[in-house]
């Protein structure tokens, strides 16, 4: 059965640093996200991308986001600089066409910790 | 605004049945989800409901009552395995149909 897969599964780093958090969507789907998770919080969304531009972002995809699907098979999230707040599990999800089934997949998740 | 709620812990004893609540009051309303999330692991899908009504897949049934702005997830016959967090998760209808989920109920299976 195909699945949506991401990279690195943990990914340790400094205040301060670059992380690129890498996905690969199920490879007929059209619509892709990402959400977060903080430890003992709920499921947040962060961004959404469609036909290769950011369809919707909430607040707390700010200027230190970004997204990119740099080929036809990835899908990136990038922080800049990251802050101890970053700390979270990161969710990858992808979705069939306009006309297809309305429900997400979601990957493993990458855990991300910040020191 | 989005609010979803839902008890944030169950206990329910193996063999029995348990129904988790949610009452939603969102912007816009184009579907209604229940995923189950193991600890450290990803959310799986377990329904969709965007009419109302009762959907049923084999020990797992949903409710959805929009006039109310409440669901239902309705697990029958327990298995220990089933000891899992529960996200009702609503789908605005916004743009790209990103989901808002609740915080989620943590359902313990006790022998």
């Amino acid at each position: 059965e195909p699945e949506v897969t991401q990279t690195p599964s943990h990914q340790v780093t400094q205040m301060g640093q670059e992380v690129i958090l890498r996905c690969v969507p199920i490879s007929n789907h059209l619509y892709f996200y990402w959400y977060r998770q903080i430890l003992g919080q709920k499921v947040e969304f962060l961004v959404s991308f469609y036909n290769n531009e950011i369809s919707e972002k909430s607040e707390i995809f700010d200027d230190q986001f970004s997204v990119e699907r740099p080929d036809g098979s990835n899908f990136t999230l990038k922080i800049r600089s990251t802050k101890l707040e970053d700390s979270a599990m990161y969710f990858c999800a992808s979705r069939e066409g306009p006309t297809g089934s309305y429900e997400q997949y979601f990957g493993p998740g990458t855990r991300l910790t910040v020191t | 605004g989005q609010n979803i709620d839902q008890p944030t812990e169950m206990t329910a004893t193996e063999g029995a049945i348990v129904q988790i609540n949610c009452t939603y009051q969102t912007s816009g309303f184009n579907g209604l989800f229940w995923y189950q999330q193991h600890a450290g692991e990803a959310p799986t899908f377990l329904s969709y409901n965007v009419l109302d009504g009762l959907e049923e897949k084999g020990r797992f049934s949903s409710f959805l009552s929009r006039s109310k702005g409440y669901s239902y997830l309705l697990l029958k016959e327990l298995q220990m395995k089933d000891s899992a967090s529960y996200l009702c998760a609503v789908n605005s209808g916004a743009g790209s149909y990103q989901l808002t989920f609740g915080k989620g109920t943590k359902l313990s299976v006790i022998p």
